[in-house]
């Protein structure tokens, strides 16, 4: 069964930082992996889409890369701001069926 | 574009009471998706279908079920509801995973807050 972690479960850091965030999946065999953000109390946002056979994409300051190999794929945010604080989730589509797998996600928080 | 709507927004019922939340999308996805998330589990997938009139289990379909009638309409029922379906219900939808190379993002409606009492 695939299983997803996230870590750091939580994470603070002043603004203009660079930070990393990091997903892990147990089973390689994916479609694809989607990088996501949740504000309190709402919907989940889109952010990236990594299709298996990519190695990263870039949004802005965002760029997530995929390690299917190693089950890993990180999420780098350059210059961070107040804004960007979230919950970040990565999700995982197994590729013999319809099924996103999420990860618990990582709660950023970014001080002014 | 509205992209993907839910209603309502909360719902408070009584233990056995039924309901139906309602997800529609106008982007002419392919996939509709039902999720709850809870504190400390995460978002598990309830019901997904693939197509108009098709519908298949995820990971935590009991007591739930879904009906795709329209192609735009994803609806989750609920026929005796419980505590323990008190939770934060997502739809979302997907264009298609079928054939190589095809995109399949998800977009993700705003929630629906359900209490069961």
């Amino acid at each position: 069964k695939q299983e997803v972690t996230q870590i750091p479960a939580a994470l603070s850091v002043p603004e203009g930082e660079n930070l990393v965030l990091n997903c892990s999946f147990t089973d390689s065999a994916i479609y694809n992996l989607q990088w996501f953000r949740q504000d309190p109390g709402k919907g989940l946002t889109s952010l990236l889409l990594i299709q298996s056979s990519q190695r990263e994409q870039t949004s802005g300051r965002l760029n997530a890369s995929l390690d299917k190999s190693s089950g890993r794929s990180t999420l780098y945010i350059a210059a961070s701001q107040p804004g960007d604080s979230a919950t970040y989730l990565c999700a995982v589509m197994e590729n013999y069926g319809q099924n996103f797998v999420f990860g618990p996600g990582t709660r950023l928080s970014v001080l002014p | 574009n509205a992209g993907v709507t839910q209603t309502p927004k909360f719902r408070v019922l009584k233990t056995g009471q039924s309901m139906t939340l309602l997800c529609a999308q106008d982007m002419n996805h392919e996939y509709m998706y039902w999720y709850r998330q809870d504190p400390g589990m995460g978002l598990r997938l309830i019901h997904y279908s693939v197509g108009e009139g098709t519908t298949a289990k995820g990971e935590v379909p009991d007591g739930y079920n879904v009906s795709r009638l329209k192609k735009q309409n994803f609806l989750l029922g609920l026929e005796s509801a419980a505590p323990s379906q008190t939770s934060v219900y997502f739809c979302a939808s997907s264009f298609t995973a079928v054939g190589g190379g095809s995109y399949n993002e998800q977009f993700f409606g705003p929630g629906t807050r359900l209490t069961v009492l």
